[in-house]
């Protein structure tokens, strides 16, 4: 049974580009939610997927979107990147809305 | 503002010895405490989790210990291993219609052999 995979591993961009990033939840998982960790710090809820919907966001601004499929597979995209903006981005599934998450492996993103 | 605080920053520990990681909140809304495991390179892994109605879980070598009065929760691992050797992050969740963890800055522990 694969876990909650994501793609790509390594990503780097300059500032004021864009980037999608990919997420495949754990099989029989409907619900996604996207992390931001930045070095050295624990993860910050960016937002999650249910029901091909955005249920909760975290503080984060407009510049952070995403999808969810019909598959329950999810992206997320940020527009006009900052140098702040590089981090690890972390998808976690669950069962459900309320259920644990498990996390994937996460997407480096370096912005240059 | 950081809804979780955790200490220590760093933690090393002799092999066979007991490492003690302790975290509080403020929020009284938390409703599920979780600790979570990174390796560097992974994403976190989950380790045990704990409610507010129960003041111990025990799971393995790993114990949550949690203080509802005091608002405060640690995790001990006994026989500390090399293998151990990861960051530990504790978490709490506020339910409000979304499974929003809150995560403390992890503590990094290494175990010497």
């Amino acid at each position: 049974d694969a876990g909650v995979t994501q793609s790509p591993t390594h990503l780097i961009k300059t500032r004021g580009q864009q980037v999608t990033l990919r997420c495949s939840p754990k099989s029989g998982h409907d619900t996604v939610s996207w992390y931001q960790q930045a070095l050295g710090q624990g993860p910050q809820f960016i937002f999650q997927y249910y029901e091909e919907e955005e249920r909760q966001r975290g503080n984060f601004p407009d510049r952070f979107s995403g999808h969810q499929f019909p598959n329950y597979s999810s992206e997320l995209n940020v527009n006009a990147l900052l140098l702040g903006d590089s981090a690890l981005y972390l998808c976690a599934s669950s069962l459900t809305p309320t259920d644990t998450q498990y996390f994937g492996p996460g997407t480096r993103l370096t912005v240059l | 503002q950081q809804q979780v605080k955790q200490s220590p920053q760093s933690l090393i520990v002799q092999k066979g010895g007991i490492s003690i990681i302790n975290c509080a909140y403020e929020n009284t809304a938390f409703d599920y405490f979780p600790w979570y495991q990174q390796f560097p390179g992974k994403g976190p892994a989950l380790l045990i989790a704990i409610r507010p109605d129960v003041s111990e879980k025990k799971e393995g070598r790993f114990t949550i210990s949690f203080n509802k009065s005091a608002k405060q929760f640690s995790l001990h691992i006994m026989d500390s291993q090399p293998g151990d050797s990861a960051t530990y992050f504790c978490a709490a969740r506020m339910w409000t219609g979304a499974n929003n963890l809150f995560f403390g800055t992890g503590t990094r522990l290494t175990v010497i052999p």
